[in-house]
């Protein structure tokens, strides 16, 4: 089956750096989307990506779809300390019955000090 | 206000007894989603349905059920099949036209004692 390799696997940082994560995969996606995940409870989607090239914004968050549809990074800039979370990854084939199976990148943690 | 609910939140079973995990959702999504995520490791899908009376495996639904009677409620069955139940469960719903935007409960931990 598909394999999305999400990196960094971590991330310690301090409070007002930039932060940058990316995936990748050998196979094509045509939907990217970043979900984050706090402790003990379940993702939330941050952004939903249904375009090559697209780069699209939510507040401090920026997400880009690759042009070859491989890949796509998640921006944060100015981190504030509820920034921390485990960020997602996920990619969707688009057709037939792969519209409902998402692939997840196994996810970066986020640590930010204040 | 509208969401999913997902219960119980934790839940000790021993070796070889089947467990069900409640997921509800109040969204009027007509999907909804399984999946099983352990320590480290992405979201893996067990099971998912598009509509009511109709599901289909995912790619690790060896050792689990579900059923689909309303469109509100997609129950889990862990069975005593499965070989390594302890993880974390995660229910999710979407939009027909948005499945990727996937709404999730809060979490069932399973551990098995």
């Amino acid at each position: 089956g598909q394999q999305l390799n999400q990196s960094p696997q971590s991330m310690f940082i301090q409070e007002g750096e930039d932060v940058s994560m990316n995936c990748t995969s050998s196979s094509i996606f045509n939907t990217w989307l970043w979900y984050k995940q706090e402790p003990g409870e379940g993702p939330v989607l941050l952004i939903a990506l249904y375009k090559a090239g697209e780069l699209t914004s939510n507040g401090r968050l920026t997400a880009q779809f690759g042009i070859t549809r491989k890949d796509s990074f998640l921006n944060i800039s100015a981190s504030i300390p509820s920034d921390v979370g485990i960020y997602f990854c996920a990619g969707r084939m688009n057709s037939g019955g792969s519209n409902y199976k998402l692939t997840f990148g196994k996810g970066t943690l986020l640590t930010v000090n204040p | 206000d509208g969401g999913i609910t997902q219960s119980p939140k934790y839940l000790f079973r021993k070796e070889g007894q089947n467990v069900t995990l409640s997921c509800e959702q109040n969204l009027n999504h007509d999907a909804m989603y399984w999946y099983r995520q352990d320590p480290g490791q992405g979201l893996r899908l067990i099971y998912y349905s598009q509509i009511v009376n109709d599901f289909q495996k995912g790619d690790i639904a060896e050792g689990y059920s579900v059923s689909r009677e309303k469109k509100e409620s997609f129950p889990l069955t862990v069975t005593s099949a499965q070989k390594n139940p302890t993880a974390f469960y995660l229910c999710a719903s979407s939009w027909e036209g948005r499945t990727g935007e996937l709404f999730f409960g809060e979490g069932s931990r399973l551990t098995v004692l």
